[in-house]
């Protein structure tokens, strides 16, 4: 499984974009990225995937360069509400495997939003 | 529709004794991961049910856990006996067959004391 890297914590204001970077230099060809949101006493959350170039939902979008080597998750103008670890993951997504996968967690980024 | 639910959301033992945790998938979610973080580190995978079979128990620590899933609806994971070490927080996630999203129940919290 790739190994994941992204910066310990991030502070930001509300109303502020935020751009959370993750490297994961030896991504396989196969492997899928994916975010996760924790907030205290919950479990973690799904907030977006993708495999290549960029991806956009409601709650936030993904870049990926054309090497894989690593993604940024984007967080539109956040709110207090936003302030929560983040996860990036590396691995097998789509269910590939056709029975689901288990997930790798790093130590993610403690984001906190001031006001 | 109800998300995953566990129980107890917080349990106290003392070393020796024998919790057993609880987890009720979203209903037809045939995948079942139990995952848990002990000691403020990282959330570890422990192990995955497909329906009521075990698809991967690679990361259960030892002998003293037991989990099961039968029927293939909620799953029940055993510590027996607890030891200081198992203190820590066990999340259980389910999601539908070929779907690599998991849904994330709130947590127990075990304390051995």
């Amino acid at each position: 499984l790739a190994k994941t890297t992204q910066p310990i914590s991030m502070d930001s204001y509300e109303g502020q974009e935020v751009n959370i970077t993750c490297s994961h230099n030896n991504i396989a060809t196969n492997d899928y990225i994916t975010w996760y949101q924790q907030f205290p006493s919950q479990g973690p959350r799904f907030i977006i995937q993708g495999y290549k170039t960029k991806v956009t939902n409601e709650v936030a979008s993904l870049f990926i360069p054309a090497d894989r080597k690593s993604s940024t998750l984007s967080l539109p103008r956040v709110s207090l509400s936003d302030t929560a670890v983040y996860y990036c993951l590396v691995g097998e997504g789509k269910g590939l495997t056709g029975g689901g996968n288990k997930l790798t967690f790093g130590t993610g980024t403690q984001l906190k939003v001031e006001l | 529709e109800a998300g995953v639910t566990q129980f107890p959301s917080h349990s106290v033992i003392e070393k020796g004794q024998t919790v057993t945790l609880r987890c009720d998938p979203i209903s037809g979610h045939d995948n079942l991961y139990w995952y848990r973080r002990v000691m403020g580190k990282e959330i570890k995978f422990l192990l995955h049910f497909v329906k009521e079979s075990k698809q991967d128990e690679s990361g259960m620590p030892n002998n003293r856990f037991l989990a099961e899933r039968t029927g293939g609806t909620y799953s029940t994971l055993k510590v027996q006996p607890a030891e200081l070490e198992d203190s820590g927080v066990y999340f259980c996630a389910s999601s539908p067959l070929a779907q690599s999203e998991q849904y994330f129940g709130p947590g127990t919290r075990l304390t051995v004391t």
